[in-house]
């Protein structure tokens, strides 16, 4: 079964970064893209970015180019999301998921982000 | 950028039929897919491609897509369709993974 793990979420001040990692079990991830979306409390889903399978080619909202990058080690099967001069507006639940086509199949359960001083 | 319109809510009796709306400029020449979150829990592909359903999605909820409107439809609605549902399409002009603003179904 195809289960996705998300970790490293927690509050973090404003100005300052954080990784965040997504580690999947009975599936190779190098096999398929991978997105980040996530959801801030009580609003809806906002995509973030994806990554090809050989990480070569990236995509990203257009709102977070500059502060966020996606990078992936296929060697250890985990997704990683770098997020740098972090904002209040960036607090919310951060989702990994497996890209097929143009949809994401098979999410994580998320990890919180809080922005707070 | 492209824009994905859905209602906030809708209420529906069970047993009954939802239609969800999701509207967007031309909307029919992009595939749409659909996710369901239910309550504290993490979104689930219930639609891809228009009408196409993952296995183990039931055959009550289905999709259509034409003109400038998908439409997710629930069929014999019961308690536990009660969730928050996105649609989302591939913007490839500006190469964006763009999602509907959600609906929330309430089962009466």
């Amino acid at each position: 079964q195809v289960q996705l793990v998300e970790s490293g979420g927690g509050v973090v001040q404003p100005g300052r970064s954080l990784r965040l990692s997504c580690a999947a079990s009975g599936f190779i991830l190098g096999t398929s893209g991978l997105h980040w979306v996530r959801q801030a409390p009580g609003k809806g889903l906002e995509w973030v970015g994806v990554i090809s399978s050989d990480g070569d080619s990236h995509h990203y909202a257009e709102a977070l180019k500059g502060r966020f990058t996606i990078s992936r080690d296929n060697s250890e099967n985990t997704l990683f999301l770098q997020m740098n001069g972090l904002r209040a507006e960036d607090t919310a639940v951060y989702y990994c998921a497996i890209a097929r086509d143009s949809y994401a199949y098979v999410w994580g359960q998320g990890t919180l982000v809080t922005v707070s001083p | 950028s492209y824009l994905l319109t859905q209602p906030p809510s809708m209420s529906v009796a069970p047993g009954q039929t939802a239609r969800i709306p999701c509207e967007g400029h031309d909307i029919e020449a992009k595939s749409v897919h659909w996710y369901q979150q239910r309550p504290g829990q993490a979104p689930v592909l219930v639609v891809f491609d228009d009408s196409d359903r993952p296995s183990g999605i039931p055959e009550r909820l289905s999709g259509s897509n034409s003109g400038n409107t998908a439409t997710l439809t629930i069929s014999r609605v019961e308690a536990g369709d009660e969730a928050d549902y996105y649609c989302q399409v591939w913007d490839d002009t500006t190469e964006q993974y763009v999602f509907g603003t959600g609906t929330q179904v309430a089962v009466l």
